[in-house]
């Protein structure tokens, strides 16, 4: 299985819903990543779980919440977000986030959630 | 400091023609690594290559071939006889050794191959 998978494929909001963006995978894949990508652009990283702990946070604002229940799974909760963060939301998995000769570091990404915040 | 750069904002071959993706990238690690994503519209980053800096042989999958240039930090992609299919954003990156866990993308090359 070399699937990561993402609900809602879709999903619209408004400013003062609360709502969660989830993402699994079963490749026993240790990190796991959430990005955001606006249109025409490349995917911006926010977010770094490795081991299930947060190693890295792009300095993304605190309406986004990231959380890793266990290495299966890595959800992101949004609270009241503004139109701007209208996006599509990536999640991918890597085997780990460190390199070495052994190490594959590839990251596999999931379909995304297209996000619209009215 | 990591950059990588595709000059080629927008590309359109007709069908069954052959084209290059060029990636040029900079960095001041000795070991790193070099991936191609492919975007379709649909939306998923597809995963197509990784090539480790200390491994200059090219590879060649189906269609698919890559030139790894290390004196010029050139990592190309070429799509040989084309298919509709191909239409995509394609994305070069990279990513560093040790001690960073970011992956740096280019800004992306869109494909679109005219049946």
């Amino acid at each position: 299985d070399t699937e990561v998978t993402q609900t809602p494929k879709h999903l619209v909001m408004g400013m003062t819903n609360k709502k969660s963006l989830k993402c699994e995978q079963h490749m026993g894949h240790r990190a796991m990543y959430w990005y955001k990508q606006k249109a025409k652009k490349p995917p911006e990283l926010m977010f770094v779980y490795s081991y299930e702990k947060l190693s890295i946070n792009e300095s993304v604002p605190s309406r986004f919440s990231p959380e890793c229940p266990n290495s299966s799974l890595l959800n992101l909760h949004l609270h009241a977000l503004q139109p701007e963060d209208s996006a599509l939301y990536l999640c991918a998995s890597s085997r780990s986030t460190s390199g070495g000769s052994r190490s594959y570091n590839e990251q596999f990404f999931g379909p995304g959630t297209r996000l619209t915040v009215l | 400091a990591q950059k990588v750069t595709q000059a080629q904002t927008e590309i359109s071959v007709v069908e069954k023609e052959d084209v290059t993706l060029d990636c040029v990238y900079e960095t001041r690690d000795t070991t790193y690594y070099l991936f191609w994503y492919k975007q379709p519209p649909s939306g998923e980053l597809v995963f197509l290559i990784r090539r480790n800096s200390f491994d200059e042989q090219n590879e060649i999958s189906g269609r698919y071939s890559w030139n790894f240039q290390k004196s010029t930090s050139s990592f190309n992609f070429t799509i040989t006889a084309s298919q509709v299919v191909d239409s995509a954003v394609y994305f070069c990156a990279l990513k560093a050794n040790f001690g960073n866990e970011k992956l740096t993308f280019g800004t992306g090359t869109r494909l679109t191959i005219i049946p």
